[in-house]
């Protein structure tokens, strides 16, 4: 166990709906990352936020949006769902933002129909 | 162009003996950070071991170590006294530079472990 949460595990929803999906980081740390697992685009690095702000930015498509709270748990919104935006989502965190490893959680499936 | 290049699609392994999962990166930083994890088939990320540019020490973590070579590009995973718990897809990454934190991953090494 990372000490990272993630809910929920498994998402199904149907296209152009609007989702939200859960990341509490471990204890201690301040920084949040989200990627994306897909079969077609491996893992793909989507956002970074760092104590509240936004760190770094990827990949990350127009209709998705994400935030890191007071309480350093972040949200990521995926709106106007595609099919091909199924795939596994994955929140990270570490210490700090540079060098410290980042330490996965068990990822939120996602499945558009 | 692939930062993170894994060749080796899938791997079979007797078990209790050592495998080496390639990994090749490509960056021009002098500062970057080499990561490796493991994804079993319950799809959770499991940080296995990191190699620092600048270290110049090859990683050790119990039965993994990291063969580093830094002029050929290369962190190549040894998993020694393999268990049928490894079977796992692997995944090479890298961190570049001192200003950039997101993680470049490799297509991953699936690796097979039989009695």
């Amino acid at each position: 166990d990372s000490g990272v949460t993630q809910t929920p595990k498994h998402l199904i929803t149907a296209t152009g709906q609007r989702v939200t999906l859960r990341c509490s980081p471990r204890s201690g740390d301040l920084s949040v990352y989200w990627y994306q697992q897909s079969l077609d685009q491996g893992l793909q690095f989507l956002i970074q936020y760092y104590n509240g702000e936004e760190r770094a930015k990827g990949n990350i498509l127009e209709r998705f949006s994400a935030q890191q709270f007071p309480d350093l748990h972040s949200e990521l919104n995926l709106s106007s769902l595609e099919l091909g935006d199924s795939a596994l989502y994955f929140c990270a965190s570490s210490v700090g933002s540079g060098i410290d490893t980042q330490y996965f959680g068990p990822g939120t499936r996602l499945t558009v129909l | 162009a692939q930062k993170i290049t894994q060749t080796q699609p899938g791997m079979f392994v007797q078990e209790k003996e050592a495998v080496t999962l390639d990994c090749t990166y490509d960056t021009s930083d002098q500062s970057y950070g080499l990561f490796w994890y493991k994804q079993p088939s319950s799809g959770e990320m499991i940080f296995l071991i990191y190699q620092g540019s600048y270290d110049e020490q090859n990683a050790t973590e119990g039965r993994y170590s990291l063969n580093f070579q830094k002029a050929r590009k290369s962190a190549n995973l040894v998993i020694s006294a393999s268990q049928l718990g490894d079977s796992a897809m692997y995944f090479c990454a890298m961190r570049e530079g001192d200003n950039d934190y997101k993680l470049s991953f490799g297509a991953g090494t699936t690796v097979t472990v039989r009695a």
